[in-house]
């Protein structure tokens, strides 16, 4: 089945520590986003890439990047991670930028900053 | 800037009864979309119904369909036959051209009682 992955499902981390989140999806869609959700709060959109084209929310601190080597693969890398940064990471796709199609959630990936 | 309410933080419903989730929204488009997606505990996020604006009819899936008033903002969802397994957080989502990004609410947790 057409899917996105999320990999891993649970991440520990050291305060300071860098740390690298992966996302890979089989719907070769051109559009994948990066959410952070804290506990039960609503997903907030970190950024997007289009095809190659990368765009970062306006608040969405430095300290997180994201790379994405082709179409299918998607990194998130939060270069010292703060307690703050704790939370779920949600990756999603969609085919175009337009609420047409509907965004694909991956099934996260837990973060602890220990 | 469009907002998204979702003014009950909790619902509970009996198993086989219907349930009302609200939504609001608030935007100065004519043309967007709106979302139902719903998450389950330690699952992923899933689309459970989408209307487009400029359908007047509401959109319907199985069990669930909504209640869509283009003029007072508002965005319900209905839920008939509830089930154990709908038991999650429902959020509702608004995507528009002026941003091109979804723009979620705060979130309904959803209980059935057996």
């Amino acid at each position: 089945d057409a899917m996105v992955i999320q990999n891993p499902r649970y991440q520990v981390t050291q305060f300071g520590k860098p740390v690298t989140l992966s996302c890979s999806q089989t719907l070769n869609h051109n559009v994948m986003y990066w959410y952070q959700q804290k506990s039960s709060q609503a997903p907030k959109l970190l950024f997007h890439y289009y095809d190659k084209d990368f765009n970062n929310e306006a608040d969405t601190p430095d300290n997180f990047q994201s790379r994405r080597p082709n179409t299918s693969f998607c990194f998130l890398d939060i270069r010292s991670p703060g307690l703050g940064d704790a939370a779920m990471y949600l990756c999603a796709t969609s085919r175009d930028k337009t609420g047409r199609n509907e965004q694909f959630f991956g099934p996260g990936t837990r973060l602890t900053v220990l | 800037a469009q907002t998204v309410t979702q003014s009950q933080p909790e619902m509970s419903v009996q198993e086989a009864e219907t349930v009302t989730l609200s939504c609001t929204y608030d935007t100065s488009e004519s043309d967007y979309y709106l979302f139902w997606y719903k998450q389950p505990p330690s699952r992923q996020m899933i689309l459970v119904i989408r209307q487009e604006a400029y359908k007047q009819q509401n959109a319907t899936e199985n069990r669930f369909s909504v209640n869509f008033q283009k003029a007072a903002k508002s965005f319900s969802l209905k839920i008939s036959d509830s089930q154990l397994g709908d038991a999650a957080m429902y959020f509702c989502a608004y995507h528009g051209g002026a941003t091109n990004k979804l723009i979620f609410g705060t979130g309904t947790l959803l209980a059935v009682q057996p």
